[in-house]
């Protein structure tokens, strides 16, 4: 079955200290892999995708197909990093699926 | 730049009545979406439509639910007679294929 796992409900870091969201997926073929953020009020946005490889507001995560792993990570989380983000493959088809979510609460 | 953005941002209902939620996709995207998130739970999908047609849709998009392109620029979701249950926030989305772009959202809440 088509599944995206997200395992931490809540993930609480200190100001400065390295933040990683876990992200696995199980899927048929390669799915495109996404992670979007939803900030407090605000709508759900696009943080980053795997095949643009880019580094978003200092987050960046690898593609690990031998894991089926998609992991988010920031080196140094910021105040302004706290937030809710999922985890969402895209699989060619007519729907993003999304994870369960993990809040990042980034504590001063 | 572009939004999707939705209307009302708030709507209030009581069970057993009719509820029409409105979007406006961007432009020129060909694939639209509707989307639910209750209080404290993931965003679940619901439906997608492409080619004014319903292209895929979950299990929660029961009989109750519909949705319509009624012109070239709104996408409505209708619930025809609102349980408590579907009070949640209802996200619209639109995408050109992949990356998919969403709106505000409308909470609903059904008494």
């Amino acid at each position: 079955a088509q599944r995206v796992t997200q395992p931490e409900k809540l993930l609480s870091v200190f100001k400065g200290a390295p933040v990683e969201l876990k992200c696995n997926y199980s899927y048929s073929g390669s799915p495109e892999l996404f992670w979007y953020v939803q900030y407090s009020r605000q709508r759900l946005q696009l943080l980053l995708r795997h095949i643009s490889r880019e580094s978003i507001k200092g987050f960046t995560a690898d593609l690990n197909k031998g894991e089926t792993s998609f992991h988010l990570k920031k080196p140094f989380a910021q105040e302004e990093d706290s937030a809710m983000y999922y985890c969402a493959p895209y699989t060619g088809g007519f729907k993003t699926i999304f994870g369960a979510g993990t809040r990042l609460f980034v504590k001063a | 730049e572009p939004e999707v953005t939705q209307t009302p941002s708030h709507q209030v209902t009581q069970m057993g009545q009719e509820v029409i939620l409105r979007c406006v996709p961007i432009s020129n995207h060909l694939y639209f979406y509707w989307y639910r998130q209750i209080l404290g739970q993931k965003v679940e999908f619901l439906v997608s439509f492409y080619n004014n047609e319903i292209s895929e849709k979950s299990e929660i998009f029961d009989d109750q639910f519909s949705v319509e392109r009624p012109d070239g620029s709104n996408f409505t979701l209708k619930i025809r007679s609102t349980k408590l249950e579907d009070s949640a926030m209802y996200f619209c989305a639109s995408s050109p294929q992949g990356i998919t772009f969403f709106g505000p959202g409308t909470r609903l809440t059904v008494l």
